[in-house]
């Protein structure tokens, strides 16, 4: 069965690049969230895309931004990059109210 | 703020060992809770979903309860094996809001199954 796609796998970037990362839904699910996972810590969440809308948003930097496009894949755009935002950075997908699926995420190292 | 805690942090266990997990949470206005698996570096495989309506859910040699007044919930794993060694997670989702997932996560229990 196809499942959440994520790209690139792993990214090293140094301080103050950019960095864009992409998540490929399971078809036909219409809601994509992004978690963030530093070393060591439990996931946390950024931000909710419903069909293509920003639903929801969490503990997200003013330095990241992301948007659901037309095909409903989803981009995570961060600026500015810090030592900090070096973590996992994971995205999953649903139905409304249906079971929540994850990626294998994408490893940012920020030198 | 809901909080999540999971006890214990890590666990060791001899192969074929019954073992339980446990996971609690501050604010009992959830809408479901679910158990995690993570392999290192990897992402979250989820193994049980429990609706705020339910009371336990099993899947193989995994169960899982639910005792949403109380704010707890239990994983299972029942004859464990070595291939179960992993961190794993307990997550919660709000009732209401504008993400159905806008989960809040445990800092996990990491288990290793000895051989």
């Amino acid at each position: 069965a196809a499942g959440v796609i994520q790209s690139p796998r792993h990214l090293i970037k140094e301080k103050r690049e950019t960095a864009t990362l992409k998540c490929y839904p399971i078809p036909r699910h219409d809601t994509v969230y992004w978690y963030q996972q530093g070393p060591g810590q439990d996931p946390q969440f950024l931000i909710s895309f419903y069909e293509k809308m920003q639903s929801d948003k969490g503990s997200i930097p003013d330095r990241f931004s992301a948007q659901q496009f037309s095909d409903y894949h989803s981009e995570l755009n961060m600026s500015s990059l810090e030592l900090g935002d070096s973590a996992l950075y994971f995205c999953a997908s649903s139905y409304p109210w249906g079971p929540l699926h994850f990626g294998n995420g994408t490893r940012l190292t920020v030198t | 703020k809901q909080e999540v805690t999971q006890i214990p942090a890590a666990l060791s266990v001899p192969e074929g060992e019954n073992l339980v997990l446990n996971c609690s949470f501050t604010d009992s206005a959830i809408y479901n809770l679910q158990w995690f698996r993570q392999d290192p570096g990897k992402g979250l495989t989820s193994l049980l979903l429990i609706q705020s309506s339910q009371r336990e859910q099993t899947s193989g040699r995994l169960n899982a309860s639910l005792d949403k007044s109380s704010g707890r919930s239990t994983l299972y794993i029942a004859a464990s094996q070595p291939g179960d060694s992993a961190t794993y997670l307990c997550a919660v989702a709000p009732v209401g809001g504008g993400s159905n997932y806008k989960l809040t996560f445990g800092k996990g229990t990491l288990l290793t199954v000895n051989p």
